[in-house]
Order: C-alpha cells, then sequence, then structure tokens
C-alpha cells in the first residue's frame, strides 16, 4: 500500500487532455517536491516532470505538472495513442525516510 | 551521452545472496545521487536505496539490515549487495541517476528469488 495514491487508470480520445492526480500528505508532497514518469509497454521509466512543474528538454510541452498543498497532477494535452503508457508520482517522504512512488495509473487512448 | 548499465542479476534461492552492479558513463557516479529502484512483474515501481554525493545511504524498510549499496569511484560503478534474500525480492531491478529526480535508468537487471 503506498502512501501516494493515484487513480489506477485514466483514459480518452486523441486530441483530449486526461488529468492524473496524486495524492499524498504533509510528510511528502506537503513538504517535497513531486516527479513524474512514464513507462511506455516493456520500457524502462522515462523522467516526465521534476520539481513539481519542470520539464527535462526533449518532454513535450503537452506534459505539464502541477502541485497544491498535498495533491499533484500530470497533465496530458493533446492526447496521442503514443500516450498509452503507465504513469507514476514520485516524492521524498520523511517519515519513512525514503523516496516513495504511486502505484501508477494506466492511461489508454480510446 | 549518460548511459547506466545494470548486471549480476540471476537466479537464486531464498535465504541466498547476489550482487548487482552499474557500469555509469557519460558522468561521474561520485559526483551524483544513484538508487536502485525496482519492478516485479505486472507492479508498480519501488524506490530500493540511494547513495548520495557525500556517501550518505539510504534504503526503504523493506530491505533495510539486509542490502547494502556502495559505490566504487575507480570503477565509476554503483553496486547493491542483497543478502538474506526473499521471494518478494523477485523483481527487475534498475539502475538510476537522480539529479532533478529520478533522471536517467538503465533497461535493469532481473532477479528471481526461487527454490
Amino acid at each position: 500500500q503506498s502512501v501516494l495514491t493515484q487513480p489506477p487508470s485514466a483514459s480518452g480520445t486523441p486530441g483530449q487532455t486526461v488529468i492524473i492526480s496524486c495524492s499524498g500528505s504533509s510528510s511528502n508532497i506537503g513538504n517535497y517536491y513531486v516527479s513524474w514518469y512514464q513507462q511506455l509497454p516493456g520500457t524502462a521509466p522515462k523522467l516526465l516532470i521534476h520539481t513539481n512543474d519542470q520539464r527535462p528538454s526533449g518532454v513535450p510541452d503537452r506534459m505539464s505538472g502541477s502541485k497544491s498543498g498535498t495533491s499533484a497532477s500530470l497533465a496530458i494535452s493533446g492526447l496521442r495513442s503514443e500516450d498509452e503508457a503507465d504513469y507514476y508520482c514520485a516524492a521524498w517522504d520523511a517519515s519513512l525516510r525514503g523516496h516513495v512512488f504511486g502505484p501508477g495509473t494506466k492511461v489508454t487512448v480510446l | 551521452e549518460v548511459q547506466v548499465v545494470e548486471s549480476g542479476g540471476g537466479l537464486v534461492q531464498p535465504g541466498g545472496s547476489l550482487r548487482l552492479s552499474c557500469a555509469a558513463s557519460g558522468f561521474t557516479v561520485s559526483s551524483s545521487d544513484m538508487h536502485w529502484v525496482r519492478q516485479a512483474a505486472g507492479k508498480g515501481l519501488e524506490w530500493v536505496s540511494g547513495i548520495g554525493t557525500s556517501g550518505s545511504t539510504v534504503y526503504a524498510d523493506s530491505v533495510k539490515g539486509r542490502f547494502t549499496i556502495s559505490r566504487e569511484n575507480v570503477k565509476n560503478s554503483l553496486y547493491l549487495q542483497m543478502d538474506s534474500l526473499r521471494a518478494g525480492d523477485t523483481a527487475l531491478y534498475y539502475c538510476v541517476r537522480g539529479e532533478k529526480g529520478f533522471d536517467d535508468w538503465g533497461q535493469g537487471t532481473l532477479v528471481t528469488v526461487s527454490s
């Protein structure tokens, strides 16, 4: 049971916007940076967002992150078939003294 | 180009030991935070352990006291010594360079704990 909560699945049609939530507490998201990862089928995860809302070079601006209080969100706009993947949030947890990942959200493009 | 390549996985009996290695190129291991993250088949990501630039180490509760993370500057490599292995440790183990987040991932090495 992860200390971060994500919906198990999300879906949308091409061109739509999908928003994935990540809920935590003051021991993690509330006081530490959130990062997001995309894992395409059969591949290693890839950093999408760091420091709550920053995109590494090469990540399209269709991907955006935000944080408010003890929750964070990843928005994927202009949904494409190649966005079908699992998405994970992560943060440091002061109570556990370790990093934690959310359980992941599977995004399906209808 | 930043690259990390894991090795050392395999089949081991419960209670046994295994040492994973991660060869880094394109950056200096001692100048970066480094981590091990694992993923059981069909499951999510689980952070296992990390070592900072100062040499400080942290572990997930699930492996504390059984796993030891270390690095060797001369070989620019990261290691994970895994002792007292359990069936629940079966997973693909990723070596990860951390800078802004978990920035650069290897392809993983598979560890299977079974009799």
